[in-house]
């Protein structure tokens, strides 16, 4: 299995603020990490895909960088319904993993 | 538009063992896989492994490797996923959620509601 190391682990931020939380693997992944945000007593909504590939309906303030090992979802002006939980998922190799998580919270 | 109910809520004791159910609608269900995670209480999300729809071919997590097995039924677009030998530390929400293409290299895309499940003597 392919570790994915996230930081950090918590993130106390304002509206309006510029957020960037990032995503190790431990080894290359090309493009093929997707990003998610779970709210408390919901499943996890995709956000991202192929890295960098924002999905339908998703706001345009969120995007994703990165290629190989080193990947980054920026949120551009925080907007007070994005205080979630964020995972990265690699999906390169199975077994598919996720990172451990970035809970966002109102500073 | 796609849709994936999951069965209710379990309680079982060690030992035992626990079947979840994943009704698939809104797309054609032979071609998109399906992924299974689970989510334990405060922690963060676990993926346990996925199906391929069309022929039954199936990868689990190799800590779940000989307790678990997914399977579907192409008949009634369901997928199906059973651990055995349930241990307190399986208590979790259990996910099903359809690939987002017909990859065999997909993420999960369109989640069910996810069914609890706790493990309690």
């Amino acid at each position: 299995a392919i570790p994915l190391t996230q930081s950090p682990s918590s993130l106390s931020a304002s509206v309006g603020d510029r957020v960037i939380i990032t995503c190790r693997a431990s080894q290359g992944i090309g493009r093929a990490l997707a990003w998610y945000q779970q709210k408390p007593g919901k499943p996890p909504k995709v956000l991202i895909t192929d890295a960098s590939s924002l999905e339908s309906g998703v706001p345009s303030r969120f995007s994703g960088s990165g290629s190989g090992t080193d990947f980054t979802l920026t949120i551009s002006s925080l907007q007070p319904e994005d205080f979630a939980t964020y995972y990265c998922l690699q999906f390169n190799r199975h077994p598919q993993t996720f990172g451990q998580g970035t809970k966002l919270e109102v500073k | 538009q796609v849709q994936l109910l999951q069965s209710g809520p379990e309680v079982k004791k060690p030992g035992a063992s626990v079947k979840v159910s994943c009704k698939a609608s809104g797309s054609t269900f032979t071609s998109y896989g399906i992924t299974w995670v689970r989510q334990a209480p405060g922690q963060g999300l676990q993926y346990m492994g996925w199906i391929n729809t069309y022929n039954g071919n199936t990868d689990s997590t190799e800590s779940l490797q000989g307790r678990v097995t997914m399977t579907r039924d192409t008949s009634t677009t369901t997928a199906y996923m059973e651990l055995r030998s349930l241990k307190s530390d399986d208590t979790a929400v259990y996910y099903c959620a359809r690939n987002c293409d017909s990859s065999s290299y997909s993420p999960p895309c369109f989640w069910g509601q996810g069914t609890q499940v706790i493990v309690s003597s």
